[in-house]
């Protein structure tokens, strides 16, 4: 099966501009979640979509947010750029919410963001 | 607040030596734990997961873990280690009740030489 995709794969915004990035999950998984990665900081959790509601949210400021649609796509906007918003933002999807189900998660190949 | 740790930020090694990667976590209950592999210009990919029974568990490519409960630590082995191996290892968990989100650590680099 088709495994999780994202679009797009390279983006190069200006500060102060916004950006909104897509996730398409796994065929018949519900849960999404995105991360940020950096090399100093690694991985991040941003926050955790199930069934379109927002499960879980991460350390990061309000300008980082999500939406998952019914057909379980998710998007991340993230307002008001900053330098330091450069980097790979990965999405993972699983079947099962990822606290409390014995489920593993796939990961997409991310987005590459430049923040000029 | 829940943290992983990985000791080793990179490990330089040659074809054929043993690997053990480092990883301990710092809260307790009752945890899923995983190790992802992240090959140069792919994504990350799931090696081995532990969520309950033998804490030795087996994943691809011929590497194994050991879930020490008493230690906080899931580390990682290979007995014998390739080229093909290099690439970057993230240890992850999450607690298996509560609402807690899948915590990384901040990864190992493994390097393999000729």
């Amino acid at each position: 099966k088709a495994g999780v995709t994202q679009t797009p794969r390279y983006l190069i915004k200006t500060r102060g501009q916004q950006v909104t990035l897509s996730c398409s999950p796994i065929s018949g998984h519900r849960s999404v979640s995105w991360y940020q990665q950096t090399p100093g900081q690694g991985l991040q959790f941003l926050f955790e979509y199930f069934s379109e509601t927002q499960r879980n949210k991460g350390n990061f400021p309000g300008r980082f947010s999500g939406r998952q649609f019914s057909n379980s796509r998710s998007e991340m906007n993230v307002s008001t750029l900053e330098l330091g918003d450069s980097a790979l933002y990965l999405c993972a999807s699983s079947f099962f919410p990822l606290a409390g189900g014995n489920d593993e998660q796939y990961f997409g190949p991310g987005t590459r963001l430049t923040v000029t | 607040a829940q943290s992983v740790s990985q000791h080793n930020h990179h490990v330089i090694l040659s074809e054929a030596a043993s690997l053990e990667l480092g990883c301990n976590y710092s809260y307790g209950g009752t945890v899923n734990l995983f190790w992802y592999v992240q090959y140069p210009g792919q994504h990350l990919q799931l090696l081995l997961k532990y969520f309950s029974g033998d804490p030795l568990v087996k994943g691809i490519k011929g590497f194994e873990a050991e879930f020490i409960k008493s230690k906080f630590s899931f580390n990682l082995r290979k007995p014998s280690v390739q080229w093909s191996d290099t690439a970057e290892y993230f240890c992850a968990v999450t607690r298996r009740s509560g609402n807690t989100p899948l915590v990384f650590g901040k990864g190992t680099r493994l390097s393999v030489i000729a």
